[in-house]
């Protein structure tokens, strides 16, 4: 069974519309993260949370928002979308600082 | 910034043949990782290796922390092997990590 459920696994959205995410994770782990990767890039951090409070934000839009409604939640809001967008968006989580574990990823196109 | 530089970008190999990746980087990498891309987007942890030879089953990883760089040795490949592989190192704190473009196997039955 997947211990970190990503939803939906494929998303199609028109420019200028907004989409969320959702990552729920099963590993009891109170650090989790989004990754992007977009296509012919590397894998690229974009936020952290450690007990719902975001760390680390890499992403220079604020059109990307993340929510923590608990401590095992993190999803993705991500508005005024653009075809730039487009991309497999990855949750994860950690125990500490060793091992990261990746979520199934969302596959975002925005048309 | 950190940057992570792996090759070859692609290799072909035949089912029982040995891989050898290679990964360089920019800066002292405190936890050196590789995962697995499998052919379908899924994400796995292969190994942590800061320093020196690790093993787990067919995979061997050398690091060598002084020149910046970490290999990936898969021995006796298997076409279930096919996929991508990632280096990453962490930036600054440990849960952020940089990773590489990544290596593209694909083993031949």
């Amino acid at each position: 069974d997947p211990k970190i459920i990503q939803k939906p696994k494929y998303l199609v959205a028109v420019t200028g519309s907004e989409k969320i995410l959702i990552c729920e994770q099963y590993l009891g782990h109170n650090a989790m993260y989004w990754y992007r990767q977009s296509a012919k890039k590397p894998l690229e951090f974009m936020f952290s949370y450690s007990y719902q409070k975001l760390m680390d934000n890499q992403t220079a839009s604020s059109r990307f928002q993340p929510q923590s409604s608990k401590k095992n939640h993190l999803d993705l809001q991500i508005t005024a979308l653009k075809p730039d967008d487009s991309a497999t968006y990855f949750c994860a989580s950690s125990p500490g600082i060793n091992t990261l574990y990746f979520g199934a990823g969302t596959r975002l196109s925005v048309l | 910034g950190q940057q992570v530089q792996q090759s070859p970008a692609s290799l072909v190999l035949q089912e029982g043949e040995n891989a050898e990746l290679q990964c360089n980087f920019s800066s002292t990498a405190t936890q050196l990782q590789w995962f697995y891309q499998s052919p379908g987007g899924s994400l796995v942890s292969l190994l942590s290796n800061p320093s020196g030879t690790k093993h787990t089953g067919r995979l061997t990883s050398t690091t060598v922390t002084k020149e910046r760089r970490s290999s990936l040795h898969i021995s006796s490949s298997q076409t279930t092997d096919s996929g991508t592989y990632l280096c990453a190192i962490p930036r600054n704190m440990g849960y952020k990590l940089t990773f590489g473009t990544g290596t593209s196997l694909l083993v031949d039955p």
